[in-house]
C-alpha cells in the first residue's frame, strides 16, 4: 500500500461546478498537509495548509482534513477554467521533514 | 518573498555530456534542498535531499553517481546530470522548505531531453 492514494483522475467539470478532490494515506506520523496546484511544466504552487482536523476556507478553496479516517480533502467552488490544473495533495510529519505527495489529479474545468 | 530560482527552465543535450541544474534561494537561507524527477502524467518522486555543507541523502534507486548534488552554500544548491542518457530526460523541481511544517517552495522546473 502506497503512503499517499490520490485518484489520478481525469476529472472533467463544467465552469460553475464545485470539485472534491481526495486523498487518503496509511501513515499516521503525517500531521501537516498541503494542496499543491500544478499547471503543465510549472513547478507546483502552494493552494492550502492545514494540521488540524476539520475545515480550513480560503476564498473558493476549502480543505478538510479527518485524521481519524487518514483522509484529506479539497474543495473548490465555483470553478472557473483557469482552476484547469493538475492538483497533488502533499503532506509531512513536520519540521521541514520531506513532502510525500499523491500522485496528482487532472481537472479540467470547461466553459 | 520565499522564491527559488531555477535555472535552466529547459535543456537538450547529447548523450553522454552533463548538464547542471541551479536553484537559488533567492530571499530565505535554504539549510535544505529536496531534488525531485517528473515523469509526464506522473507525480514528483523525491531523488534526494540535500543540506548545506554535508553529503547529499539519495532515495533508493538514485545513482548517487549519476545524480551529483552540491549544496555548498545557503542559496545555492546545484544538480548534475552526468553521462546524460535518453532514459534522463525528465521534468527535474527543487524545493526547499522555508517555514516550519508546511512552507516548502518549489523551483519552477528544468526540462531536460537527452538526444
Amino acid at each position: 500500500q502506497k503512503e499517499v492514494e490520490q485518484d489520478p483522475g481525469p476529472l472533467s467539470v463544467p465552469e460553475g461546478a464545485i470539485v472534491s478532490l481526495n486523498c487518503t494515506y496509511s501513515n499516521s506520523a503525517f500531521q501537516y498537509f498541503m494542496w499543491y496546484r500544478q499547471y503543465s511544466r510549472k513547478g507546483p504552487e502552494l493552494l492550502m495548509y492545514t494540521y488540524s482536523s476539520g475545515n480550513k476556507e480560503d476564498g473558493r478553496f476549502t480543505a478538510q482534513v479527518d485524521k481519524s479516517s487518514k483522509y484529506i480533502s479539497l474543495f473548490i467552488r465555483d470553478s472557473q477554467p483557469s482552476d484547469s490544473a493538475t492538483y497533488l495533495c502533499a503532506m509531512t510529519p513536520g519540521g521541514s521533514e520531506k513532502l510525500v505527495f499523491g500522485k496528482g489529479t487532472k481537472l479540467t474545468v470547461n466553459p | 518573498g520565499a522564491v527559488v530560482s531555477q535555472h535552466p527552465s529547459r535543456v537538450i543535450c547529447k548523450s553522454g555530456t552533463s548538464v547542471k541544474i541551479e536553484c537559488r534561494s533567492l530571499d530565505f537561507q535554504a539549510t535544505t534542498m529536496f531534488w525531485y524527477r517528473q515523469f509526464p502524467k506522473q507525480s514528483l518522486m523525491l531523488m534526494a535531499t540535500s543540506n548545506e555543507g554535508s553529503k547529499a541523502t539519495y532515495e533508493q534507486g538514485v545513482e548517487k553517481d549519476k545524480f551529483l548534488i552540491n549544496h555548498a552554500s545557503l542559496t545555492l544548491s546545484t544538480l548534475t546530470v552526468t553521462s546524460a542518457h535518453p532514459e534522463d530526460s525528465s521534468f527535474y523541481i527543487c524545493s526547499a522548505p522555508w517555514a516550519t511544517n508546511y512552507g516548502y517552495t518549489f523551483g519552477s522546473g528544468t526540462r531536460l531531453t537527452v538526444v
